[in-house]
């Protein structure tokens, strides 16, 4: 139980194009989905927390118009980065937590790379 | 984004031997930490979880502590395998924001 899957697993796009990032869990309901960015060799960076059906809340230094989160749904969110940029080339890691609980469950990562 | 983006210090050790990480916290408030475990090119799996209510806890081959006077976190792998190569991290959770922030995280290569 509680499985977390994210699509695609990698993606290349080209420099100035957008990109979705899904998020689902798979048999549990996500109140909250975190999303996190993990450039090579370095520890995961909360970039938002998103609760369903309402705007997510961005980390200091995370620009909310370039990443948009929507969590449309208990079981799915999505990140989009927009005009995205070499040095937005990371691995996006999102993670679901069901109501209060402290335990999150994390996704496999997208591993993006802007040419 | 809140974390400490290091990079990231390694333990070598035998197989057969015991594995100590160490990890120092942040934040005398958090009342919940986790250790995990991250293969190449996946995401973090859970390793074992402990309460600030707590100063130990044990798992399978896995031993969590805490001192809390320190602000430190540590975790015992008992009879290192190969297959337990891998970065580890340890999360705190952040009462203010019921958020994790991870630490800088350690690479464990185990020796045949």
């Amino acid at each position: 139980g509680a499985v977390v899957s994210q699509h695609p697993s990698r993606v290349i796009c080209k420099s100035g194009t957008s990109v979705k990032i899904e998020c689902r869990s798979l048999d549990f309901q996500a109140t909250t989905m975190f999303w996190y960015r993990q450039f090579p060799k370095q520890s995961l960076m909360l970039m938002a927390t998103s609760n369903e059906g309402s705007k997510a809340t961005y980390e200091q230094g995370v620009e909310k118009d370039k990443f948009l989160i929507n969590h449309a749904s208990l079981t799915l969110s999505t990140l989009t980065v927009t005009s995205a940029h070499p040095e937005d080339s990371s691995f996006y890691i999102c993670s679901a937590r069901v109501g209060a609980g402290y335990e999150q469950y994390f996704g496999p990562g997208t591993r993006l790379t802007v040419t | 984004g809140e974390s400490v983006g290091l990079h990231l210090p390694t333990l070598s050790v035998q197989e057969g031997d015991n594995s100590i990480i160490n990890c120092a916290y942040s934040n005398s408030a958090s009342d919940y930490f986790i250790w995990y475990k991250q293969e190449s090119g996946k995401g973090p799996q859970f390793i074992i979880d402990i309460r600030s209510n707590m100063d130990k806890r044990q798992g399978q081959r896995v031993t969590v502590l805490l001192n809390k006077t320190v602000k430190h976190l540590s975790l015992q792998i008992a009879a290192t395998q190969p297959g337990d190569s891998a970065v580890y991290f340890c999360a705190e959770n952040r009462v203010d924001g019921n958020k994790l922030v991870f630490g800088a995280g350690t690479i464990l290569r185990v020796k045949s």
